[in-house]
C-alpha cells in the first residue's frame, strides 16, 4: 500500500528560525496530487497547498515555501522566520482518489 | 458564510450508546469524507460518498455507519459495535475527485 513518511515526529525551534518538514511519498501513479494540512491545536485541518504530479516548480507564499522533487519522491515544507503562530501539526499527504495521511510532524515555536 | 459545520465539538456517551455525528456542508461539494483521529495519528478513512444515496467503505468502516440521502448533509453513527469509539471525529468535503478536501472543526466523542 501506498504511504507517506514524515520522518520527523516533533521539531522544536526558536521563533525567527527557519525550519524544514519534510516528507517522502510513495505514490506509483503517473497522476497524483499532494497537499500539506496545518493542524492547529484547536483540532481543526487547515490546508496550506495542494500539488498536482506534473509541477515540479518550487513554490513560495509569504513565509513558507515547497520543494518538489520527483526524483527523490519528496515534497518538504520550509517556513521562513517561524513564529509562535507556527506551533502546530503539519501533515503531508499523497492522493489518489483517496488522501493518504503522513502521521503528522508537531512543530513547536519557542518564543 | 460558506463552509462545514460539525456539531457538537465535545460528545460524551455511555458505553454501548449509539451515537450520531452531524456534519453540514453549504459549499455545494458532491463529495464528502468522515475521518477518524487517535492522539498522535494521522487521519484514517471511516466512510465517504461521491453523490447522493451513494457512500463507500473507507478503512476502518467496521461498528460505523452513513447515510447521504441530501447533498449537504452526511451523518455518521458510531455503533456499540465499534469497539475503541472515543476519538476525534473529522468531516470534510471536496467538489469531487482529487479537488482538495475541506475539513470542519471535528467532534470529540469520549465514550464513558
Amino acid at each position: 500500500a501506498q504511504k507517506v513518511t514524515q520522518a520527523q515526529t516533533e521539531i522544536s525551534v526558536v521563533e525567527k528560525e527557519d525550519v524544514t518538514l519534510d516528507c517522502v511519498y510513495e505514490t506509483r501513479d503517473t497522476t497524483y496530487y499532494l497537499f500539506w494540512y496545518k493542524q492547529p491545536p484547536s483540532g481543526e485541518l487547515v490546508f496550506l497547498i495542494r500539488r498536482n504530479s506534473f509541477d515540479e516548480q518550487n513554490e513560495i507564499s509569504g513565509r513558507y515555501s515547497w520543494n518538489f522533487q520527483k526524483s527523490t519522491s519528496s515534497f518538504n515544507f520550509t517556513i521562513t522566520a517561524s513564529q509562535v503562530v507556527d506551533s502546530a501539526v503539519y501533515f503531508c499527504v499523497d492522493s489518489n482518489y483517496q488522501l493518504i495521511w503522513g502521521a503528522g510532524t508537531k512543530l513547536i515555536i519557542k518564543p | 458564510d460558506g463552509g462545514i459545520t460539525q456539531s457538537p465539538k465535545y460528545l460524551f456517551r455511555k458505553e454501548g450508546q449509539n451515537v450520531t455525528l452531524s456534519c453540514e456542508q453549504n459549499l455545494n461539494h458532491d463529495a464528502m469524507y468522515w475521518y477518524r483521529q487517535d492522539p498522535g495519528q494521522g487521519l484514517r478513512l471511516i466512510y465517504y460518498s461521491q453523490i447522493v444515496n451513494d457512500f463507500q467503505k473507507g478503512d476502518i468502516a467496521e461498528g460505523y455507519s452513513v447515510s447521504r440521502e441530501k447533498k449537504e448533509s452526511f451523518p455518521l453513527t458510531v455503533t456499540s459495535a465499534q469497539k475503541n469509539p472515543t476519538a476525534f471525529y473529522l468531516c470534510a468535503s471536496t467538489p469531487g475527485g482529487t479537488d482538495t478536501q475541506y475539513f470542519g472543526p471535528g467532534t470529540r466523542l469520549t465514550v464513558l
